[in-house]
């Protein structure tokens, strides 16, 4: 199916562990992003990414990293995982600025 | 960096009135305004967008107004109905610019 995918949905993982969340799309749209969401802070921008190999720092980029082989896929990674990285983390991708991005499904990831 | 002020946080209508959503931001280069929604446990999904060039764009029910000397711009929503029943978020972008910014979210309440 054409569109945008992230895996896993939900994930339970413990402190200082590493976990990557993934994201796919389908549609070659140059510009990826990952946010994560938090009840009071809205939507903030963790990394995004404007072509393959190029990558960017958003709002909040510590203690995550980010790859881009190739042009459909956007891994996001927590290093060493903490309580605070606790949030709904969505991937989205559009084909350039100004126009509509569209949201993956959102992962729910819990740090204990 | 840009700075997207919405409000209210919380915004409970009854069925059939009008609601209204105002953002301020802070950059007068930013020239692209969206607004999504967000169902519960949904991702967020454009509704409605304008342009620096323009001052009001209306799609049925919803109506989006640009006011760039002030830095507003208000979401409106006409006849509500139970299922507007959502999280709005707004967001603003610069002429050429690889990110959006998005305000800290409207929860919207229709009450029938």
């Amino acid at each position: 199916d054409a569109g945008i995918t992230q895996s896993p949905r939900y994930k339970i993982t413990e402190t200082g562990r590493q976990v990557t969340l993934m994201c796919h799309q389908t549609w070659s749209h140059s510009y990826m992003f990952w946010y994560r969401q938090d009840l009071g802070h809205g939507l903030r921008l963790i990394y995004y990414s404007a072509a393959a190999d190029i990558t960017d720092k958003g709002e909040v980029p510590d203690g995550y990293v980010v790859s881009r082989s190739k042009t459909e896929n956007f891994p996001l990674t927590l290093e060493s995982a903490t309580r605070s990285q606790t949030s709904v983390y969505f991937c989205a991708s559009r084909e350039r600025g100004n126009t509509e991005a569209f949201f993956g499904q959102g992962t729910r990831l819990t740090v204990v | 960096g840009e700075n997207v002020e919405q409000h209210p946080s919380t915004l409970s209508v009854q069925e059939g009135d009008s609601a209204v959503i105002k953002c301020t931001y802070s950059d007068s280069a930013s020239n692209y305004f969206p607004w999504y929604k967000q169902e519960l446990g949904k991702r967020p999904q454009l509704i409605i967008d304008i342009r620096s060039n323009v001052g009001e764009k209306k799609d049925q029910r919803i109506a989006v107004t640009l006011n760039k000397t002030a830095k507003h711009f208000s979401l409106h929503i006409t006849e509500t109905q139970p299922e507007d029943s959502a999280v709005y978020f707004c967001a603003v972008e610069r002429a050429g610019g690889r990110q959006l910014t998005f305000g800290s979210g409207t929860q919207l309440t229709v009450l029938p």
